[in-house]
Parts: C-alpha cells; sequence; structure tokens
C-alpha cells in the first residue's frame, strides 16, 4: 500500500458527460501528479500540483482541468467526455526532498461508453 | 518524440533466469531513473532507482546497470520467480520533483 489513495475505482458513463476523480496523497506529500494510462499511450503525464498550486502541465486536454485543496487532496476534471478518453487514471505524489520519489495510487479506471 | 525508449515490449523467461529489460534515453537533463513494477488492476509500485553519478545499483534480487555516455540504464532480475510476472516501466525525470517521462513497459512472464 502506497499510502495514496484514489476514488472511485472504477467509473462508466456516457460521451459528453463530465466526471471527477479524486486523490488524497500520502500524509506529508505537498506535489501531486496525474497521469494517464492507456494500451496505445502508456503511462503518459497530465498535470502536477505543488501546495495548492499549479507546477507542471503535460499532455493535458483542454477537456480536462484540475486542482488541489488546502487539505492538498487533488480532483481532476474530466468533460465532454469522448470513448478515446477511456483509460486508467493515476495519481501519484512525492514530498519535496532529493530522493524525487513518486508514489502511486492504485487508480480510477474510466470507462467512456 | 519518444523521449524513454524501451525494449523489449515483452520477455518469457524460465524460472531461475536473469531477464533483462532494457531502456535508453535522449534528454541529457535527466537526472534521475527509476523502475516501477505494475501488477494487473494495481498502481505502479517504485522497484528500484539511479542517479547517474553511479553505474550500478543493486537492491535484493533486482539491479540497475547504467550507462551514461550512451544514455542507457537496464534493469536485470537475478532468480526470476513466477511471482516476478508483471510489467516494468523505466522512467527518467530531471532533478526537483519534476513529472516522470516513462516508457512503454515491458510485460514479463516467468514460467515455472
Amino acid at each position: 500500500d502506497s499510502g495514496v489513495t484514489q476514488t472511485p475505482k472504477h467509473l462508466i458513463t456516457a460521451t459528453g458527460q463530465r466526471v471527477t476523480l479524486r486523490c488524497s496523497p500520502r500524509s506529508g506529500d505537498l506535489s501531486v501528479y496525474w497521469y494517464q494510462q492507456s494500451l496505445d499511450q502508456g503511462l503518459q503525464f497530465l498535470i502536477q500540483y505543488y501546495n495548492g498550486e499549479e507546477r507542471a502541465k503535460g499532455n493535458i486536454l483542454e477537456r480536462f482541468s484540475a486542482q488541489q485543496f488546502p487539505d492538498l487532496h487533488s480532483e481532476l476534471n474530466l468533460s465532454s467526455l469522448e470513448l478515446g478518453d477511456s483509460a486508467l487514471y493515476f495519481c501519484a505524489s512525492s514530498v519535496v526532498d532529493i530522493t524525487d520519489t513518486q508514489y502511486f495510487g492504485p487508480g480510477t479506471r474510466l470507462t467512456v461508453l | 518524440q519518444q523521449q524513454v525508449k524501451q525494449s523489449p515490449q515483452s520477455l518469457i523467461v524460465q524460472k531461475g533466469g536473469i531477464p533483462i529489460i532494457n531502456c535508453a534515453y535522449e534528454n541529457t537533463a535527466f537526472d534521475y531513473f527509476p523502475w516501477y513494477q505494475q501488477f494487473p488492476g494495481k498502481g505502479p509500485a517504485l522497484l528500484i532507482a539511479i542517479r547517474p553519478d553511479v553505474s550500478e545499483k543493486k537492491e535484493g534480487r533486482f539491479t540497475i546497470s547504467f550507462n551514461k555516455s550512451a544514455k542507457q540504464f537496464s534493469l536485470h532480475i537475478m532468480d526470476s520467480q513466477p511471482g516476478d510476472s508483471a510489467t516494468y516501466f523505466c522512467a527518467a525525470s530531471k532533478r526537483g520533483n519534476t513529472p516522470l517521462v516513462f516508457g512503454k513497459g515491458t510485460r514479463l512472464s516467468v514460467i515455472a
């Protein structure tokens, strides 16, 4: 158990809908990362937050957004969903130190029908 | 542009064998090279990591070899067991808690 929690575990929804994925980092970790894992693209970085502020942006679509709250949990919002958005979404957290280690949560499997 | 290239895509070895997974990177600013292990339905779990100031790191049955001049690194699993059957990902990042760039993954099967 990495100490990172994600809810829900599974999500099934229809095209055009909007969903919210939630992540709670390990206690004390200020940095949260979101990654998308699909069969054809592998694991791809979406966005990073550090202590409530956006720190880095990767291959995140404009239909997707995220935020980190004062209690450090993070939410990833996906809107106008398309079939191609079906994937596993992982959150990872890290403490800001010299190790650079990221700990991954169990993921949310999103299926868009 | 794929910044971290991983091979092979899949690998089958006999129990007790030594599977080797290779990765190559392009960005010389990368300073941290972890390997993650992922079982079906689970999140990636950190296995072992290395920085470019050493050429080898060993933790239990897992060894990373690092060649800075060739911009390559590899994972060796000694005395492999059926329980090691999983997908392995190499990754790289710059120093200072930056996002990871992942290889495409290697699906390892260890058969008894």
